[in-house]
Parts: structure tokens; sequence; C-alpha cells
């Protein structure tokens, strides 16, 4: 199984809203990341777990707020956010630090903000 | 700072030919590694090849092979026969390793959109 599963496929939510982005995977990999994906850039990292354990985060607002409550969930908690933050993110998973390790991702959320 | 460069936005190539997509990066690092990827109009990102820093030979997985220039630090990714399947953008992405560290950073480049042409 190399499958990283993110939910929802689709998510639209208003600025005084809260809601969560799911992403499990069932690998054993002990590298979880976020990334955020505007329409026709590359993905932008967001965050990275390693151990569970926050090891990155690329000084990302605090309105949005990571969790890894274990191995083989990443959750990512969203609150007042603004239209900008509309964009694809993405939950990928790697073996852990190695940079021989590649990261499996999810299909993503489609996250609009109104 | 590490860097990614893909410095052709959009590549068109005819059905059942080869093509070749450009990707250069930038290191001090000597151990890192170099992936590809494909995300096509659904968004998925679909891990292609990797290749290491250390490694001899060029990788290859099935159509897909990597052309590493390390003195020229460059990773150009090489379709064959393409598919109008393999019509999508493209991603080189590095990972350095530094070891001991939590830099687990996959950073990516700005992509190339292919599009193949019946």
């Amino acid at each position: 199984d190399t499958e990283v599963t993110q939910t929802p496929k689709h998510l639209v939510m208003g600025m005084t809203n809260k809601k969560s982005l799911k992403c499990e995977q069932h690998m054993g990999h002990r590298a979880m990341y976020w990334y955020k994906q505007k329409a026709k850039k590359p993905p932008e990292l967001m965050f990275v777990y390693s151990y569970e354990k926050l090891s990155i985060n690329e000084s990302v607002p605090s309105r949005f707020s990571p969790e890894c409550p274990n191995s083989s969930l990443l959750n990512l908690h969203l609150h007042a956010l603004q239209p900008e933050d509309s964009a694809l993110y993405l939950c990928a998973s790697s073996q852990g630090r190695d940079s021989r390790t590649e990261a499996f991702f999810g299909q993503g959320t489609r996250l609009t903000v109104v | 700072a590490q860097k990614i460069t893909q410095t052709q936005p959009g590549m068109f190539v005819q059905e059942k030919e080869a093509v070749t997509l450009d990707c250069t990066y930038d290191t001090s690092d000597q151990s890192y590694g170099l992936f590809w990827y494909k995300q096509p109009s659904s968004g998925e990102m679909i891990f292609l090849i990797y290749q290491g820093s250390y490694d001899e030979q060029n990788a290859t997985e099935g159509r897909y092979s990597l052309n590493f220039q390390k003195a020229r630090k460059s990773a150009n990714l090489v379709i064959s026969a393409s598919q109008l399947g393999d019509s999508a953008m493209y991603f080189c992405a590095m990972r350095e390793g530094r070891g001991g560290g939590a830099t687990n950073k996959l950073i990516f480049g700005t992509g190339t959109l292919l599009a193949v042409q019946p």
C-alpha cells in the first residue's frame, strides 16, 4: 500500500469558519509534510513532522495549525483564513530523513475561502 | 540555500517521440537526492524517478530515464515513446541529506507543462 489519503477532496469555507484537513498513511513512514500549491505554481513547503514532532515550520501564519496525533495521521487545522489562502493543499509522507527517500503525495484538498 | 531551476515553462512533443525536460540545481551539500514528479490536471503528485548524488549510473524507470551530469549540476528527465497520457506538469525536486539534522525539505522547481500531440 503506497497510498496517502487526504480528506476532504474539496472544501469551501468562510473566513470565520474553523475546519480541518486530514491526512493518513499506513506505510510506516516517519516523516509527514504539508505543502500549499497555488495554480500553475510549484508546491511550497509549509510544515514537516519527523517522528511525530514538528521539525520545520516555514514561517506559516498561525491561522494554519498542524497536528500529528500519531505516526499515521497528520491534520491541518484552519481558522480565520483569507481568500488568498485558497489553494491545493498537499500532504506527503516519506520513510525518514534520508535524502534517498521519495515522498508519496495524497491527491490534495482543494480549498476555497470565501 | 538550495535552488532548482526548470527553464522550460512548456513543451510540445509528438506522440511516440522522445522528449527531454531540463532541470538544473544548486547545492553546497555533497549528499542530496534528485526527484522527478508528474502532476496531471487532477492534482496528485506522482513520483517518477530518483537519482542520488553518489549514484554513478543514470536512473531508469520504464520509459523514464534521468540524465545526471553532476559536474554541470543537471538532472534532465527523458521520456521515451511519449504517450497522450504523459501530458501533465512535471516537477524536478531536490532533497539535501544533512546527517543528523531535521532537514527533510523536498524543494520543487517551477515545473514544465508537457503537451503530447497525436
